[in-house]
């Protein structure tokens, strides 16, 4: 079984404070996705890292994959209630099916006004 | 918007009667996949599928049926609903890139 630990479990802030969330593996993965999931939805993709050492950013939400394709972190500037929610990692075994993701247990963050 | 729907999205049921929960989407994606969301445990796969009339099992699929007879409909049976059974059901696509799963709302189901 491929795990992917996601740290920390909670997280509460002030709005305008930075965090950042890690998502880890002893195993390497083809590529890695991050959701965000609100009370009562399903997650919802935020982004798809491929390559090792890749940095992708969707406003002041920054994600990079780990040279080694094994861990990634997703950064948020200036955190906003609106950014509210359960972070996801998810990811593909490198070398295993690419039918099926393996899936962090989330990272509950919550800001507060 | 994936197109994605998922009923009913509430419901009761008492220990020992089946439920089928079924998922629906619009946009002909080959592969389907039911997911169930418990606290502490994350998201866990229960059953997928990679065509009409083809699935394979997950990782928590004991207890749970799936059937799907068309493209667009994945459904999930509980033979006999148990209460370590409670849970939130999402069922799931895989988009055109490989990599990417789209969710649906979610079912929440209790089981008493």
């Amino acid at each position: 079984t491929q795990l992917l630990e996601q740290s920390p479990q909670f997280l509460s802030i002030q709005e305008g404070e930075n965090l950042t969330v890690y998502c880890n593996s002893s195993s390497v993965f083809s590529s890695l996705q991050w959701y965000r999931q609100e009370p009562g939805e399903g997650p919802v993709l935020l982004v798809t890292v491929v390559t090792g050492g890749e940095v992708k950013k969707l406003k002041r939400l920054t994600f990079q994959f780990g040279d080694a394709r094994k861990d990634s972190s997703l950064h948020i500037t200036a955190a906003q209630p609106g950014d509210t929610g359960l972070y996801l990692c998810a990811g593909h075994n490198s070398g295993g099916s690419n039918y099926k993701l393996t899936f962090g247990k989330g990272t509950l963050l919550t800001v507060n006004p | 918007d994936a197109g994605i729907t998922q009923s009913p999205r509430h419901k009761v049921t008492e220990t020992g009667t089946p439920v089928t929960l079924r998922c629906h989407q619009t946009e002909n994606h080959r592969y389907m996949y039911w997911y169930r969301q418990d606290p502490g445990h994350g998201l866990r796969l229960i059953h997928y599928s990679y065509g009409v009339k083809d699935t394979d099992k997950g990782e928590v699929s004991d207890g749970y049926s799936v059937s799907r007879s068309k493209t667009e409909d994945f459904l999930l049976t509980l033979e006999s609903a148990t209460s370590s059974q409670t849970s939130v059901y999402f069922c799931a696509i895989r988009g055109t890139d490989s990599y990417e799963q789209y969710f649906g709302p979610g079912t929440r189901l209790t089981v008493t």
